[in-house]
């Protein structure tokens, strides 16, 4: 059975703190992805990796990092937390080159910054 | 801009049917995407339409008119589990995924 985990379900964190989410996926995927996912809004990509050691920035980049070191690892940091940046976080991954594959999600952290 | 438009909330019958509309306006077009995200869980995939027509998978089939910019889930015989976001996502010219807000589904008795 498939599977993307993240390490927290829920965190709480202070405005100012370095903020790290992890995403794990055992499918041996090639590409992953960050989300976060604000009411009334679509999907937003954060950052994507298509391989180890490559990142590529999505549609709202700022504020955050990436790192890739392992190919089932894929981190996300937020380097210093804002209450703009309170949100629910999804990673997901997906197989080989084809960005048409589908997506396999995490469940998710959410995310309070005070 | 590119813009995906979805019905923000709809309501059915236990054992009825539903469709759920999506019209998008984007900058190229590499296919369109169904997932369903039940309340606190993980998004996940329904569906992948690239050529028009209507694809049935089950009590789910997705409909595709890439001229009208417009997809519909259809959902037959509703069930309670099927209570939950439903979301339209259009791969754009650069193989980018633009998403539609969801549209909640509300089943009732």
């Amino acid at each position: 059975d498939v599977k993307v985990t993240q390490s927290s379900r829920y965190l709480v964190k202070r405005t100012g703190e370095k903020v790290f989410l992890e995403c794990v996926q055992d499918m041996d995927h090639e590409n992953m992805f960050w989300y976060r996912q604000d009411p009334g809004l679509g999907l937003r990509l954060i950052y994507f990796s298509y391989d180890v050691k490559m990142k590529e920035k999505g549609d709202i980049p700022e504020g955050y990092s990436v790192s890739r070191e392992k190919k089932e690892r894929f981190s996300l940091i937020l380097e210093s937390a804002s209450t703009n940046q309170t949100s629910m976080y999804l990673c997901a991954s997906s197989q080989g080159a084809e960005l048409y594959n589908e997506q396999f999600f995490g469940p998710g952290t959410r995310l309070t910054v005070l | 801009g590119q813009n995906i438009d979805q019905p923000t909330e709809m309501t059915a019958t236990e054992g009825a049917i539903v469709q759920i509309n999506c019209t998008y306006q984007t900058s190229g077009f590499n296919g369109l995407f169904w997932y369903q995200q039940h309340a606190g869980e993980a998004p996940t995939f329904l569906s992948y339409n690239v050529l028009d027509g209507l694809e049935e998978k089950g009590r789910f089939s997705s409909f595709l008119s890439r001229s009208k910019g417009y997809s519909y889930l259809l959902l037959k015989e509703l069930q309670m589990k099927d209570s939950a976001s439903y979301l339209c996502a259009v791969l754009d010219s650069n193989y980018q995924l633009i998403w539609g807000a969801g549209t909640k589904l509300i089943i009732k008795p």
